[in-house]
């Protein structure tokens, strides 16, 4: 069984810059949920999806935002970069319902200078 | 809204020595308890989980018993070992809506040889 992998590992921008985060979910999960982990912070959700729509939002502007693609894998975009946006993203799978078990990968951490 | 509060850390231990990490919350309805840890350098891995009031979560030498009465979920080792150190993470999901976690912000736990 694969868990859940991210790409990349790290990354470095320039403020106003866009990027792309990528998630491959865990096999089975077909729920994925994205979260923004500032230093030294617990993770803050983002925003979650399901069957390729977006199904709850935490408090991020719309420059965040998201696609699932029908393998349930997930990117996460975020546009006009900020240096405040520079942390760790982590990426998470489950299945839908259950005892709502969530699964990291290992985080692809942006820094924006 | 819903939220989780931890003990502020940083906790240091000497090896062998009896852990405890609060962990008090506030939520509507009945939410799902988890508490995760995460290694220097990686992301979240599960630690352990209570579904419903009264239940007891435990893995590797770790638990917590999810008190509804007292709102809390306090993570408890009886002899910590130096590979223990990490950060620890209690977090929940309500049961309704989105399914969102909400995490706290994280103890560290250093233990020393």
């Amino acid at each position: 069984e694969t868990g859940v992998t991210q790409s990349p590992t790290h990354l470095i921008k320039t403020r106003g810059q866009q990027v792309t985060l990528r998630c491959s979910s865990q096999s089975g999960h077909n729920t994925v949920s994205w979260y923004q982990q500032a230093l030294g912070q617990g993770p803050q959700f983002i925003f979650q999806y399901y069957r390729e729509e977006e199904n709850g939002r935490g408090n991020f502007p719309p420059r965040f935002s998201g696609l699932q693609f029908p393998n349930y894998s997930s990117e996460l975009n975020v546009n006009a970069l900020e240096l405040d946006d520079s942390a760790l993203y982590l990426c998470a799978s489950r299945e839908r319902g259950g005892d709502y078990e969530q699964y990291f990968g290992p985080g692809t951490r942006l820094t924006v200078t | 809204g819903n939220s989780v509060t931890q003990m502020e850390g940083p906790v240091t231990l000497s090896e062998e020595a009896f852990l405890t990490i609060n962990c008090t919350y506030t939520a509507t309805g009945y939410p799902s308890l988890f508490w995760y840890v995460q290694y220097p350098g990686e992301g979240l891995q599960l630690l352990l989980k209570a579904t419903k009031a009264d239940d007891k979560g435990s893995n590797k030498g770790f638990e917590a018993t999810y008190r509804k009465e007292t709102t809390s979920f306090h993570l408890e080792k009886g002899s910590v070992q130096v590979s223990d150190s990490a950060v620890y993470f209690c977090a929940l999901v309500s049961t309704s809506g989105t399914y969102k976690y909400i995490f706290g912000t994280g103890t560290r736990l250093k233990v020393l040889a």
